[in-house]
């Protein structure tokens, strides 16, 4: 099963920041944060990981709660492309994911 | 940065027959690979770990002789759905890693429908 809770959909208006959140309550010490995202009928794609201190890259921000039981992906500026599915997943053993439900973005012009 | 390749993009095959998937990193070589599966309105389920040079492994519940996994090479792994039913219609995905920063790269998917 997923270790992770995220919200089922989200809505953001296109040029704003979007913020996901993610519950991971039970992450162990090892496990990392990882994000990744869908768009419709293609392969998930790498954004974002981290293992306690918060990341910064060119497509997100990963900010992690001090006691790692939760994690924020920030998108600066959503454009219309960033509709996707983000998946939110904790893995000690990069590659072989548990995916959740994951939140469906959706950005309206 | 790693790119996969997912080969055929999708396939249509008649019910008992089997299909062949290939995955193949491009321009890397990859000792490990995974494969997902996802149906529709679903999220992604791992089904097996492919190892190059040895027997792969199998997540719970997924039938090893009904999804035969061949890692024979460094940038080659092969998912064979054998004797496949209409509920064997998924997408099917791969990662690959390079080991490098960008982790696990998936691939484009496959989308197999059995008729």
């Amino acid at each position: 099963d997923a270790k992770t809770t995220q919200p089922p959909s989200m809505d953001c208006a296109e040029g704003r920041a979007a913020n996901l959140p993610c519950n991971h309550s039970t992450i162990s010490g090892n496990e990392y944060v990882y994000w990744y995202r869908q768009i419709h009928s293609q392969g998930p794609q790498y954004i974002i990981h981290g293992l306690k201190n918060n990341e910064t890259n060119e497509m997100a921000s990963l900010i992690i709660t001090e006691d790692r039981k939760s994690s924020t992906l920030i998108l600066p500026h959503a454009t219309l492309r960033d509709t996707a599915v983000y998946y939110c997943i904790v893995s000690d053993d990069w590659g072989k994911f548990q995916f959740g439900a994951g939140t469906q973005v959706v950005v309206t012009p | 940065g790693a790119v996969v390749s997912q080969h055929p993009s999708w396939v249509i095959c008649k019910s008992g027959t089997s299909v062949k998937i290939e995955c193949r990193s491009l321009d890397f070589q990859a000792t490990t690979m995974f494969w997902y599966r996802q149906f529709p309105k679903q999220s992604l389920m791992l089904m097996a770990t492919s190892n190059e040079g040895s027997k792969a492994t199998y997540e719970q519940g997924v039938e090893k002789d009904k999804f035969l996994i061949n890692h024979a090479s460094l940038t080659l792994s092969t998912l064979t759905v054998t004797s496949a039913h209409p509920e064997d219609s998924s997408f099917y995905i791969c990662s690959a890693s390079d080991d490098d920063l960008y982790g696990y790269t998936f691939g484009s998917g496959t989308r197999l429908t059995v008729v």
